[in-house]
């Protein structure tokens, strides 16, 4: 039973580029909420995704966006990256009927904008 | 004031040691509780959930308290193994499942 899966591992930008970070939710999982982790701070919500739609967002500008597929896989994209945009993003699945369902990370994707 | 509040740490302890974590959240809307722990440069784990009534899993106690808007994590007899960061976590209200994380308590055990 294949878990929370992301890619990719690592990955360096250079400021005002573009990323799309992706994630694999784990097997029986609807739902996936995606994470930004500053070094030394608990994980941030950025957004979740439900049945392909953005349900919940967190206090993130609109450079972040994301996208869900049939499948249940979402995407994270970032523009214009800054610098402050360096950070470990991960990526979470859980059950969405399933009220007090825990989250189930992936083990993230370090990124780095230099 | 943020979401949710938590020791600051380090707690460094010796083997066999008690420690206790605590965590204060600022929604009382709140509607689930727990515990991940995270190793260094990896990713959060459940650790365990929490509940009204408080909860055990071996050497770990929870406990809730909804009017102070308190949790608590109790590790007894700690291993050089706990060392890890323990991060609170609260489950806002609408379901949904968005989950509000703490920075997190680092504990380091040493033999």
């Amino acid at each position: 039973d294949a878990g929370v899966t992301q890619s990719p591992t690592h990955l360096i930008k250079t400021r005002g580029q573009q990323v799309t970070l992706r994630c694999s939710p784990k097997s029986g999982h609807d739902t996936v909420s995606w994470y930004q982790q500053a070094l030394g701070q608990g994980p941030q919500f950025i957004f979740q995704y439900y049945e392909e739609e953005e349900r919940q967002r967190g206090n993130f500008p609109d450079r972040f966006s994301g996208h869900q597929f049939p499948n249940y896989s979402s995407e994270l994209n970032v523009n214009a990256l800054l610098l402050g945009d360096s950070a470990l993003y991960l990526c979470a699945s859980s059950i969405r009927d399933s009220y007090n369902s825990p989250l189930h990370f992936g083990n993230g994707t370090r990124l780095t904008v230099t | 004031r943020k979401e949710v509040e938590q020791d600051p740490g380090p707690f460094n302890v010796p083997e066999g040691a008690t420690v206790a974590f605590n965590c204060t959240y600022s929604n009382s809307a709140s509607q689930s509780f727990f515990w991940y722990r995270q190793d260094c440069r990896k990713e959060p784990k459940l650790l365990m959930s929490v509940y009204s009534s408080g909860n055990e899993d071996g050497r770990f106690t929870a406990q809730l308290n909804r009017a102070s808007q308190y949790i608590s994590l109790l590790i007894r007899d700690s291993k050089l193994s706990d060392s890890a960061t323990y991060l609170c976590v609260v489950g806002l209200s609408g379901g949904y499942n968005k989950l509000i994380f703490g920075a997190g308590t680092r504990l380091a055990v040493h033999p």
